[in-house]
């Protein structure tokens, strides 16, 4: 299978705990795209990078919050001291560059905070 | 501030019958608006997608409406399936050259009953 994929694909943790996430995008690709989605909404941007340069995060990425991208291959989405508010799928999504193509989702991490 | 809205928020359609679902934006610097399918478990799936050029495009038995002046574009699935029901979000970026992230809406559930 050579799509974006994600792992865990659940993670339980008590609140207070560190959590981190990994994605592995597509080979060639080299844009790379955090979302989080919550029960019945739709997914919301957290942070892009463009290779291994985090170039943009959404006011939704608190400082406990961190993604890296070491050299522009896979990526890591950190939550430190989690909040039952983190409870939520976290999706991320990989394209080419160039012109609105599409963006292809891995199957999300889903973390539910006790 | 939700930039694209999308309704209905469910959808019960019989077979073989045609499902709509509209979305508006209010960001008039949204150049291309594509249509996600998502199914239980799984990230979203580009289904179709649209630039602001055209009014109509057709893939299949989906078809995209889209009115520039009213800020306003819908998703039509002819004949619908069993096959079909999973929850629809409509989307929007910028063109930015760079991060394209996606604005999505609240999304609908569709369900096709026999």
């Amino acid at each position: 299978d050579t799509g974006v994929s994600q792992n865990p694909r659940h993670k339980i943790t008590k609140r207070g705990q560190n959590v981190t996430f990994r994605c592995d995008p597509i080979s060639e690709h080299n844009r790379l795209y955090w979302y989080r989605q919550t029960l019945g909404q739709g997914p919301e941007f957290l942070t892009y990078f463009q290779n291994e340069a985090q170039l943009e995060k959404s006011r939704l990425l608190s400082d406990r919050f961190s993604a890296e991208r070491p050299k522009g291959s896979f990526s890591t989405l950190e939550i430190q001291r989690t909040e039952q508010g983190d409870s939520a799928m976290y999706l991320c999504a990989s394209t080419t560059a160039g012109g609105h193509v599409e963006q292809y989702f891995g199957p999300g991490t889903r973390l539910t905070v006790t | 501030q939700q930039q694209v809205k999308q309704s209905p928020q469910s959808l019960i359609v019989q077979k073989g019958g045609i499902s709509i679902i509209n979305c508006a934006y209010e960001n008039t610097a949204f150049d291309y608006f594509p249509w996600y399918q998502q199914f239980p478990g799984k990230g979203p799936a580009l289904l179709i997608a649209i630039r602001p050029d055209v009014s109509e495009k057709k893939e299949g038995r989906f078809t995209i409406s889209f009115n520039k002046s009213a800020k306003q574009f819908s998703l039509h699935i002819m004949d619908s399936q069993p096959g079909d029901s999973a929850t629809y979000f409509c989307a929007a970026s910028e063109r930015d050259f760079g991060n394209e992230k996606l604005t999505f809406g609240t999304g609908t559930r569709l369900t096709i009953i026999p």
